[in-house]
């Protein structure tokens, strides 16, 4: 079946742009994540969702940055006024049930370069 | 102390070597745990769950010991392609459920 889709797979932004990355989870999936990872350093955890439950916002950077899930499906994470710090690799990812217990299944991620 | 702590690495072995990664996790509450690979510039992608009784798969084999809170991975009769950065995560029973590991890059050499 289909896996976990992210959109774009590259971007190139200015800095104090705005951007949005899109992420398609599996199918009946009912937790989300997002996480973004430098180049070479670990997987860095931004926010969870798991269904109608209200997010868990506590890996946010900033607040430049905000995210929302539509419908329990579909999700955007979007970045404003991007700084080049921001620079990394936005990973998504979902998992059948919220509470942990089964994998998590990776989309191929958005690299995103601001200059 | 952080919540899952792995060998600092990087690991270089020949082909053919027997390799062994350690990770340590310090909630004891956790009840889930896997290892996945991350190969370069790629997502991470399930490599295998680890189960309380231990469980083997071809050349892969993962550990756990809830006594002392760490898990091990070993890897029999390295391949080139078994290069790669390998994430133990845990499971907590809070928020957003998985902590990654900082992960062991393993460099298998010809």
């Amino acid at each position: 079946g289909a896996g976990v889709s992210q959109s774009p797979s590259n971007k190139v932004t200015e800095k104090g742009k705005d951007v949005e990355l899109r992420c398609d989870p599996i199918s009946g999936h009912t937790a989300l994540y997002w996480y973004r990872q430098s180049l070479g350093q670990g997987l860095e955890f931004l926010i969870y969702f798991q269904g109608n439950s209200a997010p868990d916002k506590s890996g946010l950077p900033s607040d430049r940055f905000s995210a929302e899930r539509t419908g329990g499906s579909v999700s955007t994470l979007t970045i404003q006024r991007t700084q080049q710090e921001d620079s990394a690799v936005y990973l998504c990812a979902s998992s059948p049930t919220g509470t942990g217990l089964y994998e998590q299944y990776f989309g191929p991620g958005t690299r995103l370069t601001v200059t | 102390r952080k919540e899952v702590e792995q060998d600092p690495g990087p690991f270089n072995v020949p082909e053919g070597a027997t390799v062994a990664f350690n990770c340590t996790y310090s909630n004891s509450a956790s009840q889930s745990f896997f290892w996945y690979r991350q190969d370069c510039r790629k997502e991470p992608k399930l490599l295998m769950s680890v189960y309380s009784s231990g469980n083997e798969d071809g050349r892969f084999t993962a550990q756990l010991n809830r006594a002392s809170q760490y898990i091990s991975l070993l890897i029999r009769d390295s391949k080139l392609s078994d290069s790669a950065t390998y994430l133990c995560v845990v499971n907590v029973n809070y928020g957003q459920n998985f902590v990654f590991g900082p992960g062991t890059r393993l460099s298998v050499l010809p």
